[in-house]
């Protein structure tokens, strides 16, 4: 059972794009919803986190746009560069504790 | 090194065999959990360790997977009787854990595990 749904699976923009990954959740208890960053051989790194009494937030490029009512919240990625190609993966968890993962989305920027 | 440190980075083993993933968390970090990553698939949930008590065990796939946390810091992850479908990447992470709020979950670069 799947708890955190992503899509698409993968995604190809050119430099200056914006490349936009959605998901959607079921579980309305979770309350913390982080963005990660993978690169191929590397453990995933946090990009940015957002919590439900907030319906945006960026840092840097990066902007998380979040829809409590319709539990779903999207990863934008402005003025995407070719060092921004990596696997995108969102999740969300009740506080403190184990995260549920999307599926993932691979995004290739072209130059 | 300041971050997750996960050991070996890789490993193959024959069908049947035991197998010992080792994680050294950040320093002072309190939560401790693993995460199994197939090909192409996204990271489920094996296991959880927070302080002293007792680990949430709730995601481990079978009772051939088994975990422990020494001293409140290092972890080791044991699979028993390996199959080929335990062939992934295992992935650790820490995080300060303990109070309710953002605590970033802090990944290493993982043991990607290879059944023969």
């Amino acid at each position: 059972q799947q708890q955190v749904k992503q899509s698409p699976q993968s995604l190809i923009v050119q430099k200056g794009g914006i490349p936009i990954i959605n998901c959607a959740y079921e579980n309305t208890a979770f309350d913390y919803f982080p963005w990660y960053q993978q690169f191929p051989g590397k453990g995933p790194a946090l990009l940015i986190a957002i919590r439900p009494d907030v319906s945006e937030k960026k840092e840097g490029r990066f902007t998380i746009s979040f829809n409590k009512s319709a539990k779903q919240f999207s990863l934008h990625i402005m003025d995407s560069q070719p060092g921004d190609s990596a696997t995108y993966f969102c999740a969300a968890s009740r506080g403190d504790y184990k995260l549920s993962f999307g599926a993932g989305t691979t995004v290739t920027v072209r130059a | 090194g300041a971050g997750v440190s996960q050991s070996p980075s890789n490993k193959v083993t024959e069908k049947g065999k035991d197998v010992e993933l080792r994680c050294d968390p950040i320093s002072g970090h309190t939560a401790l959990y693993w995460y199994r990553q197939s090909l192409g698939q996204g990271l489920e949930f094996l296991i959880y360790f927070q302080g002293n008590s007792a680990p949430d065990k709730s995601g481990l796939p079978s009772d051939r997977f088994s975990a422990e946390r020494t001293g409140g810091s290092v972890s080791t992850l044991t699979i028993q009787r390996t199959q080929q479908e335990d062939s992934a990447v295992y992935l650790c992470a820490s995080s300060l854990g303990g109070v309710r709020g953002e605590q970033p979950q802090h990944f290493g670069d993982g043991t990607r595990l290879s059944i023969l």
